[in-house]
């Protein structure tokens, strides 16, 4: 199975605070995805990236930034975050059009 | 935006009985269906796919059936074990100005009771 890997695991930060979490995947795919999961609203999109330099807008995306550095890394940024941003977030990868995307462990974020 | 209807939300069923889970999409482009296992604390792990040109598909006591007429394709688990007990996602395929995503259903919480 593709590796796919998150750091930190876990965070705690304050409100207004300056979030970084990193993605990594070392499968060559070509998509990689980060996603949210809230109790009663499932896995919601926040962005995504078909390769290096790309950056693709998704259903959740204010309040959050994006950079997609090199084939392998994958960053979501929170330049002030808000309690709202509380949450698990997944990384994902896929290798191509319409295929399985393979969900790194998650880090769990807690805004005070 | 596009959305996958996912039911139930909730599901039990006795230890050894099948559990059916049932989701809709609204693209007729879609054309790769995948579901997903959710264990508490772990990452959503792939457990079956389906693609367009097939109906269904079978492995290891899961069955997919897919309708494209219908935008319908659903989950069968036979002979349910406590194991099983898990959050499942379906998902399905979408393009969005060029590339590619899952919409995915909000999910179905399934408890097998011993």
């Amino acid at each position: 199975e593709a590796a796919v890997t998150q750091s930190p695991r876990n965070k705690v930060t304050v409100t207004g605070g300056n979030v970084t979490l990193s993605c990594r995947q070392t499968n060559s795919h070509n998509y990689m995805y980060w996603y949210r999961q809230d109790t009663g609203h499932g896995l919601r999109l926040i962005h995504y990236s078909y390769g290096a330099g790309n950056l693709q807008i998704g259903d959740v995306p204010d309040g959050y930034k994006a950079t997609r550095t090199t084939q392998e890394d994958f960053f979501l940024l929170l330049e002030l975050a808000s309690p709202s941003q509380t949450s698990l977030y997944f990384c994902a990868s896929m290798t191509g059009n319409q295929d399985t995307q393979y969900f790194g462990p998650g880090t769990r974020l807690l805004v005070l | 935006g596009e959305q996958v209807e996912q039911l139930p939300s909730i599901l039990r069923v006795q230890e050894g009985s099948s559990a059916s889970i049932n989701c809709t999409y609204e693209n007729s482009a879609s054309n790769y269906f995948p579901w997903y296992k959710q264990e508490p604390g772990e990452n959503p792990k792939l457990i079956i796919d389906i693609r367009s040109n097939m109906e269904r598909k079978q492995t290891q006591g899961l069955i997919v059936l897919l309708d494209k007429k219908a935008k319908r394709f659903s989950l069968h688990i036979t002979d349910t074990q406590p194991g099983d007990s898990a959050m499942y996602f379906c998902a399905a395929s979408l393009a969005s100005s060029g590339s590619w995503q899952l919409i995915f259903g909000s999910g179905t919480q399934l408890t097998v009771m011993p």
